[in-house]
């Protein structure tokens, strides 16, 4: 069975500083992992995906996630953080024998402050 | 340009009564999810297909069906509302075979009185 571990539910951050959200997975094949953000009253948009090419993705929004097997992580940044970065963020994991299913994270609240 | 639409967005109830959540996609992706959020439990996956005439049960599948009829529509519907299914409803969309991104619609905010 896979899982998704977000650690914090709540970070927060002043503008200009270092953002870091963690997410860490539990599978037992290859994972295909996803970072999605979600905006006040909005859908979810996804972010950047890993797909097993690159370890280091670049996503939208000058974010990117360094996947580390080692350390079953896929740890999102970014190095300066700005007022409209403020939203929730999910990560999720899927693979090969999940049928295209998803498995999210409960989610971690980005605050960013003046 | 491609889109995935819900409808509506807010919905109001009285326990007891049928609803009908749609969901339009215009990719032609074949495979429909739907997702309540609920605070504290991030995103549930309730029902999904991946073509015409299929349908599987999610997680939380219990009081709820979905029916595909076509490429383009996966409406959920909520047999006899209750208030444990106040919620906020996501239908999402993905090509299917190796690329397992989803997409997903703006939301459908579901209160039952």
């Amino acid at each position: 069975a896979q899982s998704v571990t977000q650690l914090g539910s709540h970070v927060s951050v002043s503008e200009g500083a270092l953002v870091l959200l963690r997410c860490n997975y539990s599978s037992s094949v290859p994972p295909y992992l996803f970072w999605y953000v979600q905006y006040p009253n909005q859908g979810l948009q996804l972010l950047l995906k890993y797909t097993s090419a690159a370890t280091l993705v670049k996503g939208i929004n000058g974010f990117e996630a360094e996947f580390k097997k080692s350390e079953t992580s896929f740890h999102l940044t970014k190095p300066s953080a700005h007022m409209s970065d403020a939203a929730e963020y999910f990560c999720a994991v899927s693979a090969d024998n999940q049928g295209g299913k998803l498995i999210f994270g409960q989610g971690t609240e980005l605050s960013v402050k003046p | 340009d491609a889109e995935i639409t819900q409808s509506p967005r807010h919905k109001i109830t009285e326990t007891g009564r049928q609803v009908t959540l749609a969901c339009h996609q215009t990719w032609n992706h074949n495979n429909m999810f739907w997702y309540r959020q609920d605070l504290g439990h991030g995103l549930r996956l309730i029902h999904y297909s991946y073509g015409v005439q299929d349908t599987n049960k999610g997680e939380v599948s219990d009081g709820y069906s979905v029916s595909r009829s076509n490429t383009e529509d996966l409406p959920l519907t909520l047999e006899s509302a209750a208030s444990s299914q106040t919620s906020v409803y996501f239908c999402a969309s993905s090509p299917g075979g190796s690329s397992y991104e989803q997409y997903f619609g703006p939301g459908t905010r579901l209160t039952v009185t």
